[in-house]
């Protein structure tokens, strides 16, 4: 089946630094890729989607300056977390899909990151 | 907009007892829906997924879901829950948005198994 990696599976960082998460599908190409945060105990909130090669669309109340997201080749996307605060930390989870709209029904997902800021 | 809802935040059963998991999604068309489960600290694995044709599907680990087009659920069951199936359940759906496709969760489930 389709694999997608993420790393670091986890990352501690100091508050007011940034933090990069990569996503990789090793075996398609990832025409679209998502990213989910998840609080403790809670379900998968999506925070925004990337197609290869144009900027992410964000969801509502998603800070787009705070959470970059780059989608620049058809195999990896980054989440960077910009001038991190502790409520930053969070399990954060990436997804990607094959084929451009309509065309593949399924996402796959990375392990996750939990990223920790201190 | 597509959404799910998965009415029980948690659910206990006793080792070897029947388990079945509640599912309802809101969607105009027919859905992409699955069921993923977490362990904790974990990412997600899939259990099974319906797309469509036969509205039984069965999964990985010895469950099955049916989709009921007609009350828009989507439950999971397992004839015997093992101790090792202790963890959180989510049901998402799958669908076509403004913005493209999208994979929106249910709040989740967790199951917990008793001796």
């Amino acid at each position: 089946g389709a694999v997608v990696s993420q790393h670091p599976s986890r990352v501690i960082c100091k508050s007011g630094t940034s933090v990069k998460i990569e996503c990789r599908s090793l075996d398609f190409q990832a025409t679209t890729m998502f990213w989910y945060r998840q609080f403790p105990k809670k379900s998968l909130m999506l925070m925004a989607t990337s197609n290869e090669g144009s900027k992410a669309t964000y969801e509502q109340g998603v800070e787009k300056d705070k959470f970059l997201i780059n989608h620049a080749s058809l195999t990896l996307s980054t989440l960077t977390v910009t001038s991190a605060h502790p409520e930053d930390s969070s399990f954060y989870i990436c997804s990607a899909r094959e084929g451009y709209f309509g065309t593949s029904r399924e996402a796959f997902f990375g392990q996750g990151t939990r990223l920790t800021v201190v | 907009a597509q959404s799910v809802t998965q009415p029980d935040i948690h659910i206990t059963v006793s080792e070897g007892a029947s388990l079945e998991l509640r599912c309802n999604y809101s969607y105009g068309a027919t859905p992409y829906l699955f069921w993923y489960v977490q362990s904790p600290g974990q990412g997600l694995q899939l259990l099974l997924k319906y797309f469509s044709g036969d509205t039984l599907v069965q999964g990985i680990k010895g469950f099955e879901a049916e989709f009921k087009r007609s009350q828009s659920s989507f439950n999971l069951r397992k004839p015997s829950v093992h101790w090792s199936d202790a963890a959180e359940y989510f049901c998402a759906v799958g669908a076509l948005n403004t913005g493209g496709f999208k994979t929106i969760f249910g709040a989740g489930t967790r199951l917990f198994v008793k001796a």
